[in-house]
């Protein structure tokens, strides 16, 4: 049992080149996020998918794009990267369904990051 | 959704020492969560308290609610150095997005 794995753990990128950041998890949550941190500061949400086929914006959307691929996986993408997007980016996921139909709102499992920068 | 407010934003303490942090936030929520992150690693979860629950305990840890001061602490009782780290709590107000303060920085001096 993996838990949150991401990938790239490192990447340098260039002003105005594109990446795609990976995350899958294999504990069959149905919500997944992405978060970034910039040093010294706490995390900021850019996107989140509640559920498969979902995705919707958080605090700092603007840049990015996501994609739902499957339960497992949830992509994060900088199609034209700016040296303001250097930062360490999360992937979380968490489970939000509850017994009967309810919603509850569980710990978030996150994995180990992405360090990218930006030149 | 809103985020907390951790405070203090830095606590120093000695090895076997009491460490006390706060969160704040502003309106109504479902549960509250707190989490550590060890320098540079992803966040892990530590304890969650719900809305209608008042105190919660977990080995060294004690979380309390109040909400009708919409505040909470986190106590870590006979620190160690391996708690050096920096805490962050979550007020979950049912819309699925987790938001998170800027966090308190915990330095125990060995």
């Amino acid at each position: 049992n993996a838990g949150v794995t991401q990938t790239p753990k490192f990447q340098v990128l260039k002003t105005g080149q594109s990446m795609t950041l990976q995350c899958a998890q294999d504990m069959n949550h149905n919500s997944m996020y992405w978060y970034r941190q910039d040093p010294g500061m706490g995390l900021r949400l850019i996107y989140y998918s509640a559920s498969e086929g979902t995705t919707d914006k958080g605090e700092v959307p603007n840049g990015y794009n996501v994609s739902r691929l499957n339960k497992r996986e949830f992509s994060l993408r900088l199609e034209s990267a700016a040296p303001s997007q250097t930062s360490v980016y999360f992937c979380a996921s968490t489970t939000t369904r509850g017994w009967s139909g309810t919603t509850s709102y569980n710990e978030q499992f996150f994995g180990p990051g992405t360090r990218l920068t930006v030149l | 959704s809103q985020q907390g407010e951790e405070d203090p934003q830095a606590l120093s303490i000695q090895e076997g020492e009491n460490a006390t942090m706060n969160c704040s936030y502003k309106t109504s929520i479902n549960n509250l969560q707190w989490y550590r992150q060890n320098s540079g690693r992803g966040l892990v979860h530590l304890i969650l308290i719900r809305s209608n629950e008042r105190e919660k305990h977990s080995g060294r840890l004690r979380v309390t609610l109040d909400t009708s001061k919409k505040s909470s602490s986190l106590l870590i009782t006979a620190s160690r150095a391996a708690d050096t780290a920096s805490y962050f709590c979550a007020p979950i107000s049912g819309t699925y997005k987790y938001i998170f303060g800027t966090g308190t920085r915990l330095k125990v001096l060995a």
